[in-house]
């Protein structure tokens, strides 16, 4: 199995720019998570999709933030117009059982 | 309250000595507790969970210790290898109906060959 799949690795751009991350879970996972890790506030939880319907968006900082799960193989993470401090590693993870989440490599993202 | 990770706990082992990794949690309703492992520039990486309704878990080289009575977990690490190396998480699954999973700040274990 590929684990999750996650593009681009890295990105760069420039504040007010849209941000388009994308991720691929694990084939057969019915749950899907998007986290931000910074090292001032840690892995933080943004939004939370099961049988690719948000369950919970509560961790999304704000309404320039948004996901979509069209389909079980594949969701994005967009951010418009992005801003330096969403500058951070964003991880994708899915998961089966009510536990164990396998985690994408993630994608470094700076904005300038 | 959450807390902010501005400073990373360090705990430096030798090579082949017991690491023992702790963390406290907060929300008695949890139920569930997941050790994580990330090696620099990857993703967390499963390494071992407990249910409350236990208090040990062994399981290759790793034991994780819940004790309920003062929210307190453990992670030991037998025979401490370089590739150990990495920051430590611990999470907590709360009561939610869903498989929401709130991660600590991490430790940052520095094997030393």
């Amino acid at each position: 199995d590929a684990g999750v799949i996650q593009s681009p690795r890295h990105e760069v751009t420039e504040m007010g720019q849209e941000v388009t991350l994308r991720c691929k879970p694990i084939s057969g996972h019915n749950s899907l998570f998007w986290y931000r890790q910074t090292m001032m506030r840690g892995l933080e939880l943004l939004i939370y999709f099961n049988n690719n319907v948000p369950i919970d968006d509560s961790g999304m900082p704000e309404d320039r933030f948004s996901a979509k799960m069209p389909n079980a193989s594949f969701s994005t993470l967009k951010i418009q117009p992005s801003e330096p401090r969403d500058s951070a590693v964003y991880f994708c993870a899915s998961s089966l059982k009510t536990d164990e989440q396998y985690f994408g490599p993630g994608t470094r993202l700076t904005v300038t | 309250g959450e807390s902010v990770g501005l400073h990373l706990p360090t705990l430096s082992v030798q090579e082949g000595d017991n690491s023992i990794i702790n963390c406290a949690y907060s929300n008695s309703a949890s139920d569930y507790f997941i050790w994580y492992k990330q090696e620099s520039g990857k993703g967390p990486q499963f390494i071992i969970d407990i249910r409350s309704n236990m208090d040990k878990r062994q399981g290759q080289r790793v034991t994780v210790l819940l004790n309920k009575t003062v929210k307190h977990l453990s992670l030991q690490i037998a025979a401490t290898q370089p590739g150990d190396s990495a920051v430590y998480f611990c999470a907590e699954n709360r009561a939610g109906g869903y498989q929401k999973v709130t991660f600590g700040t991490g430790t940052k274990l520095q094997v030393i060959p």
